[in-house]
């Protein structure tokens, strides 16, 4: 059973462009949850999710920011017109049910 | 609101030592609390998770306690070593959530 995928594990974006991270969870997980590790800081709840709903989206910033879990595929976090000061490492996390969660090795998000 | 707080931050010990890593929570109401270790510039590897029905968990040479009426969870490592040189994180789940302290930087000397 593989564990949670993140892509890309690196990313470089300009001021002003969009970002789309991409997080697979493990295999019989339902749950996926979103943290953004901004540099010399903890990490801090963004988004969680089940399938086709969001259901706690209190710590994603109002602007530019949005994610999803569709029926297929992986969990997007998307960003749109990124700024520096989104550069930060975005954890993914996913869970079969609402209690230990497994966490992917990130995404290393740059905006120059 | 739930405020995870770890102390201290960072810790430098010798070898060989036992060592107890703190982590307190303003909230009783989780129903687990997770530790982890992070490398610098990696993800998060999963240590031990309590439920909050459970007082301890073992791995090795880790042991995790859990006082949800006092809001406070250790991490105690018997006979350090330099591999576990890293940060390690503690985390309150609640409600569809994990807040997390802002860790301890342990480093062990050879």
């Amino acid at each position: 059973n593989a564990g949670v995928m993140q892509n890309p594990r690196h990313l470089v974006r300009r001021r002003g462009q969009e970002a789309r991270l991409r997080c697979s969870p493990m295999k019989g997980h339902s749950h996926v949850y979103w943290y953004r590790q901004l540099p010399e800081e903890g990490l801090k709840f963004m988004v969680y999710l089940q399938k086709e709903n969001i259901i706690d989206e209190s710590g994603m910033p109002k602007e530019r920011f949005s994610a999803e879990f569709p029926k297929e595929g992986p969990s997007i976090l998307r960003i749109q017109q990124v700024v520096r000061g989104d550069s930060a490492a975005y954890f993914c996390a996913s869970s079969p049910a609402d209690n230990e969660q497994f966490f992917g090795p990130g995404t290393r998000l740059t905006v120059l | 609101k739930q405020e995870v707080t770890q102390i201290p931050a960072a810790l430098s010990v010798p070898e060989g030592e036992n060592l107890v890593l703190n982590c307190s929570f303003t909230d009783s109401a989780i129903y687990n609390l997770q530790w982890f270790r992070q490398d610098p510039g990696k993800g998060l590897t999963s240590l031990l998770l309590i439920q909050s029905s459970q007082r301890e968990q073992t791995s090795g040479r880790l042991n995790a306690s859990l006082d949800k009426s006092s809001g406070r969870s250790t991490l105690y490592i018997a006979a350090s070593q330099p591999g576990d040189s890293a940060t390690y994180l503690c985390a309150g789940g609640h409600a569809g959530k994990s807040t997390f302290g802002d860790g301890t930087t342990l480093t062990v000397k050879p």
